[in-house]
C-alpha cells in the first residue's frame, strides 16, 4: 500500500493550526499511524490508529480520518514542532510508511 | 523503562554481509516481537520485518532474499544479518517494538556501503 503524504513541506509561523494529508492508495480503515521525527533523531509515536493519542503526545495533536484519507492537525504550532511528520500503515503487510511532510519555520 | 540500542559496523563493503545487534531492556523477548526498519540519508523509513515473540519471523518482500533476523532470549538480544550489500543499503538503521505501530525505537546505527 503506498502513502501519499502532502504537501511535502509547510512552512509555518509558530502558533498558526495546520493539517497535514495522508493518502493511501486502498481503504485501510483505521489503521494508520502518525510519527514525528527530528533531525538525527528516531521517530516518535505521535497517533495511533487515526486518531488514539498516544500518552505524552502534546493535546494540540490530533489525527482524523478513514478508509483512504488521513490528516494530521497541530491547533497552534509550537516551536519545538518543527519537523518531519510520517505517516504508517499497519492494514497490510508490508507494513509502509509515507515519504514524510517538513514542517519548516517560515 | 524500555530500551533499545542498536550496534554494529558503520562501514561495510560491498557485496559484503551486514551483522547488527539490537539489545533490549524493559521487554520480554518471549513477550514481545521486535521489528527492524531502516531509512536512507535524507529519505523516508523502509520497514524491513519482524522477529515475533515466538521466534517467527516475517519480511520485507522486496529484501526478503537477502535478510535474516534471530534473536538470544537469554541475552535480551534480536540480530540482523542481510547479505550482498549495494550502496542503496546505506541506511540509518532501527531496531523498534512492536509490529504494526512503533511506540519503542532504537537510537539508529548508521550503516554505509562504500569500498
Amino acid at each position: 500500500i503506498m502513502l501519499t503524504q502532502s504537501p511535502a513541506t509547510l512552512s509555518v509561523s509558530a502558533g498558526e493550526s495546520i493539517s497535514l494529508s495522508c493518502r493511501a492508495s486502498q481503504n485501510i480503515s483505521t489503521n494508520l499511524h502518525w510519527y514525528q521525527q527530528k533531525p538525527n533523531e528516531s521517530p516518535r509515536f505521535l497517533i495511533k490508529y487515526a486518531s488514539q493519542s498516544i500518552s505524552g503526545t502534546p493535546s494540540r495533536f490530533s489525527g482524523s480520518g478513514s478508509g483512504t484519507d488521513f490528516t494530521l492537525n497541530i491547533n497552534g504550532v509550537e516551536p519545538e514542532d518543527f519537523s518531519v511528520y510520517f505517516c504508517q500503515q499497519s492494514n497490510n503487510w508490508p507494513l509502509t510508511f509515507g515519504s514524510g511532510t517538513k514542517l519548516e519555520i517560515k | 523503562q524500555v530500551q533499545l540500542k542498536e550496534s554494529g559496523p558503520g562501514l561495510v563493503q560491498p557485496s559484503q554481509t551486514l551483522s547488527l545487534t539490537c539489545t533490549v531492556s524493559g521487554l520480554s523477548l518471549t513477550s514481545n516481537s521486535v521489528s527492524w526498519i531502516r531509512q536512507p540519508p535524507g529519505k523516508g523509513l523502509e520497514w524491513m520485518g519482524v522477529i515475533w515473540s515466538n521466534g517467527g519471523t516475517d519480511y520485507n518482500s522486496a529484501i526478503k532474499s537477502r535478510l535474516s533476523f534471530s534473536r538470544d532470549t537469554s541475552k535480551s538480544q534480536v540480530f540482523l544479518k542481510m547479505n550482498s550489500l549495494q550502496s542503496e543499503d546505506t541506511a540509518k538503521y532501527f531496531c523498534a517494538s512492536p509490529y504494526n505501530n512503533f511506540k519503542y525505537w532504537g537510537q539508529g546505527v548508521m550503516v554505509t556501503v562504500s569500498s
